[in-house]
């Protein structure tokens, strides 16, 4: 299946700074889920991403997905105690697959 | 509006017990997928339901089985739990994005 690596493994910022995760593949994405978990809680969806380029805003959170379909990532604007957690892409297994393989995630940690 | 329910919450089991994982969805979906989640591993596919009548393994099936009795209830059983399947439990159903049951917290001494 598809095998995607989430960089960094860890984030902390202060409250107000901007934060990025990055999602590289080896190979092309048909497309991309990215999910946040809050600690103790479980995986949200966020949003998914198909085309080649593709640029989603969700308020204060800007999800990309590369020309090529090999990355993705999400920016958060000037973050918020409440963006806390960790954030996942995933893509699907293969070609037409619905089952997703997730990242190891980028655990976010708000410093107020 | 309850979206995707799990039961147990928490569970400790003794090696060699066994125990069912119930999941149930009011979402009309016609997927389901059983994933397993330990500290640095992510999220890992045990088992998915395509459709009613049908299952398939996922990435680390070992040591389980699974049900789908019907459109709605997909249950994950352990037969003889190890400590290695100490792990939280999520069931998760879907259209296109995942709806995520809260969990199950399962502890195996």
């Amino acid at each position: 299946g598809q095998q995607v690596m989430q960089i960094p493994q860890y984030q902390h910022v202060q409250e107000g700074e901007d934060f990025t995760t990055y999602c590289n593949s080896s190979t092309t994405l048909s497309n991309i889920q990215w999910y946040k978990q809050r600690p103790g809680g479980h995986p949200v969806f966020l949003i998914q991403l198909v085309k080649s380029g593709e640029v989603k805003k969700q308020k204060r959170l800007t999800f990309q997905f590369g020309e090529a379909k090999k990355n993705s990532s999400l920016h958060i604007t000037a973050t918020q105690t409440t963006d806390v957690g960790t954030y996942f892409c995933a893509p699907p297994q293969g070609a037409g697959s619905y089952q997703l393989t997730f990242g190891k995630g980028t655990k976010l940690s708000v410093i107020p | 509006n309850a979206g995707v329910t799990q039961t147990p919450k928490f569970q400790v089991l003794k090696t060699g017990q066994s125990m069912t994982l119930q999941c149930a969805q009011d979402m009309n979906h016609n997927s389901m997928y059983w994933y397993r989640q330990d500290p640095g591993m992510g999220l890992r596919l045990i088992y998915y339901s395509a459709s009613e009548g049908t299952t398939d393994k996922g990435e680390v099936p070992n040591g389980y089985n699974v049900s789908r009795l019907n459109k709605r209830e997909f249950s994950l059983r352990l037969e003889s739990a190890a400590p290695s399947q100490t792990s939280v439990y999520f069931c998760a159903s879907s259209r296109s994005g995942y709806t995520f049951g809260s969990g199950t917290r399962l502890t195996v001494v």
